[in-house]
């Protein structure tokens, strides 16, 4: 399967715990982004690498999140100190675009489904 | 900033019906639109994506407009089945993809 992937597809922790999540994109893919969403809501942007520059974060992205594109390849994102309301679907998507051009078409990952106690 | 709505926020119909999704967005300044779908507790399905210089794209049963200077798209599903039961979601592509709300759609049999 060349699509894109999430591990661990479920997490279940405790308030206050740390978790890390990893998505690996379609192989060719210079950019990958990370949503999150949450019940009954459409998907809310997170963050996006152009290979392994982090070139834009939201607002929704507090100083507990933290996310890393090391080698341009696979990304992880990790939650500090977890809330309740960081429970949530966590998804990654990938695309092939031109430097500084607009995107083409993203494709998305299963998603990692978090619930924080 | 962009905002997308997307109406109605539930639809359900017989099977075999016709039907026409909204979705609504403020700033005509994209790159393209996407339409997904997303079956329960699932990820996102790339259905169809009109590139911001078009107005429509088609595949198999299903027809996706995108009328730029009215700041709307709409998806229409041709002889509906029970198993397009899911939530269709309509997004803009700036940076980045901002999504409506999504259509939730039942099929009945």
């Amino acid at each position: 399967d060349t699509g894109v992937s999430q591990d661990p597809r479920h997490k279940i922790t405790k308030r206050g715990q740390n978790v890390t999540f990893r998505c690996d994109p379609i192989s060719e893919h210079n950019r990958l982004y990370w949503y999150r969403q949450t019940l009954g809501q459409g998907p809310e942007f997170l963050t996006y690498f152009q290979n392994e520059a982090q070139l834009e974060k939201s607002r929704l992205l507090s100083d507990r999140f933290s996310a890393e594109r090391p080698k341009g390849s696979f990304s992880t994102l990790e939650i500090q100190r977890t809330e309740q309301g960081d429970s949530a679907m966590y998804l990654c998507a990938s695309s092939l675009a031109a430097p500084g051009a607009g995107d083409n078409e993203q494709f998305f990952g299963p998603g990692t489904r978090l619930t924080v106690l | 900033k962009q905002e997308v709505t997307q109406i109605p926020a539930a639809l359900s119909v017989p099977e075999g019906e016709n039907l026409v999704l909204n979705c609504s967005f403020t700033d005509s300044a994209i790159y393209n639109l996407q339409w997904f779908r997303q079956d329960p507790g699932k990820g996102l399905t790339s259905l169809l994506l009109i590139q911001s210089s078009q107005r429509e794209q088609t595949s198999g049963r299903l027809n996706a407009s995108l009328d730029k200077s009215s700041g709307r798209s709409t998806l229409y599903i041709a002889a509906s089945q029970p198993g397009d039961s899911a939530t269709y979601l309509c997004a803009i592509a700036g940076n980045m993809l901002t999504f409506g709300g999504g259509t939730r759609l039942m099929v009945k049999p």
